[in-house]
């Protein structure tokens, strides 16, 4: 089975601060995504990478950095935390897509962060 | 309590019964789709995929039938049981030469014994 864990289940910071969220897969898979879920918005992808210390931004990328220096990690940096930053953060990952092949994501139990 | 699913439309339904959830997606080049339960506290847990040149899939207890000229999707759960009791939500992948997964904001299913 497929396993993505991520490091903190719930997690409480003060505005300002330094946050590092971490998110492990086991699978070996190449693409590795962190999302934001909020309610009525559903997912948003906030950065992905398909390869060590490649990254690109998806679409709400502000006020967040990612780094990926070994293909299992991928961690999401909230470099000054904000109060709209409050949020469930899912980490996701899938193998290389192939034509044909299945490009299914799977997902790590989320981080409750709340920013005070 | 979880604050994920707040103001999601919800279906009510008897243990036993047979529910449907339906999802529209957005993009007619879209060429995947993914069908994923969320329980309360949880990651999204995948239930099963589509390809878009299939307009029906069955898993167990579940079926994905996709209708392309309304781009729709429907999420069939057969003898609906308590643990079905989750968010659901639907996928689609944009082609956009990389495997970017849009996703619906979601269906809450409540199961009643």
């Amino acid at each position: 089975d497929v396993k993505v864990t991520q490091s903190s289940r719930y997690l409480v910071k003060r505005t300002g601060e330094k946050v590092f969220l971490e998110c492990v897969q086991d699978m070996d898979h190449e693409n590795m995504f962190w999302y934001r879920q909020d309610p009525g918005l559903g997912l948003r992808l906030i950065y992905f990478s398909y390869d060590v210390k490649m990254k690109e931004k998806g679409d709400i990328p502000e006020g967040y950095s990612v780094s990926r220096e070994k293909k299992e990690r991928f961690s999401l940096i909230l470099e000054s935390a904000s109060t709209n930053q409050t949020s469930m953060y899912l980490c996701a990952s899938s193998p290389q897509g192939l034509a044909g092949g299945k490009e299914t994501q799977y997902f790590g139990p989320g981080t409750r962060l709340l920013v005070l | 309590g979880e604050s994920v699913g707040l103001h999601l439309p919800t279906l009510s339904v008897q243990e036993g019964d047979n529910s449907i959830i339906n999802c529209a997606y957005s993009n007619s080049a879209s060429d995947y789709f993914i069908w994923y339960k969320q329980e309360s506290g949880k990651g999204p847990q995948f239930i099963i995929d589509i390809r878009s040149n299939m307009d029906k899939r069955q898993g167990q207890r579940v079926t994905v039938l996709l209708n392309k000229t309304v781009k729709h999707l429907s999420l069939q759960i057969a003898a609906t049981q308590p643990g079905d009791s989750a968010v659901y939500f639907c996928a689609e992948r944009v082609n956009t030469g990389f495997q970017k997964l849009v996703f619906g904001t979601g269906t809450r299913l409540l199961v009643s014994p």
